[in-house]
């Protein structure tokens, strides 16, 4: 069973400040995926990323894949009360099944 | 277009009783999947459908039973609810027509159990 290490598990920081959250394996992934999760939702899609070293942004978000395609990184630059969720990192080791991570739950004090 | 719907939205049971949570989509994607989410455990897979008539067990597959009706269905069985079983249960559908292995989650079924 491949599994996933989120870190860290929790984060409140205030607005403006920067942010920076992690995924980690011990196994190699085919591709990665982050998910926001909002209270009493489902995940939503933020980034899919599959090349080793690949650097991906959304707005104030950067995504990054490790060159050995075992961890990846989300960081958030003047973090906003809107970026406040869960967030989760998903690999997939190449066949149509994902595996999630644990989360970051993530809340941005105005 | 309504993507991914799961009814019921919240289900009380007491240990013992049995009930289906049901899931449709309506984006034509082949693949479907059930997860439940625990606090602390991320989302885990229950089973999976890589197509209609087909099933597989995912990781935590004990205590349930899946149907994939057709192309758009995809029902979740439990025959003997227990309290380990309280928990959110969510079904989502794949899509790989992007090549971006997306998938797109339901809004989630909260299950308790007494």
């Amino acid at each position: 069973t491949q599994l996933l290490e989120q870190s860290p598990q929790f984060l409140s920081i205030q607005e403006g400040e920067n942010l920076t959250v992690y995924c980690n394996s011990s196994s190699v992934f085919s591709s990665l995926q982050w998910y926001r999760q909002e209270p009493g939702e489902g995940p939503v899609l933020l980034v899919t990323v599959v090349t080793g070293g690949e650097v991906k942004k959304l707005k104030r978000l950067t995504f990054q894949f490790g060159d050995a395609r075992k961890d990846s990184s989300l960081h958030i630059t003047a973090a906003q009360p809107g970026d406040t969720g869960l967030y989760l990192c998903a690999g997939n080791f190449g066949n149509e099944k994902l595996t999630f991570g644990t989360g970051t739950r993530l809340t941005i004090i105005p | 277009n309504a993507g991914v719907t799961q009814t019921p939205k919240f289900q009380v049971l007491k240990t013992g009783q049995s009930m289906t949570l049901q899931c449709a989509q309506d984006m034509n994607h082949n693949s479907m999947y059930w997860y439940r989410q625990d606090p602390g455990m991320g989302l885990r897979l229950i089973y999976y459908s890589a197509s209609e008539g087909t099933t597989d067990k995912g990781e935590v597959p004990n205590g349930y039973n899946v149907s994939r009706l057709n192309k758009r269905e995809f029902s979740l069985r439990l025959e003997s609810a227990a309290p380990s079983q309280t928990s959110v249960y969510f079904c989502a559908s794949f899509s790989s027509y992007t090549a971006l292995d997306t998938q797109y989650f339901g809004p989630g079924t909260r299950l308790t159990v007494l």
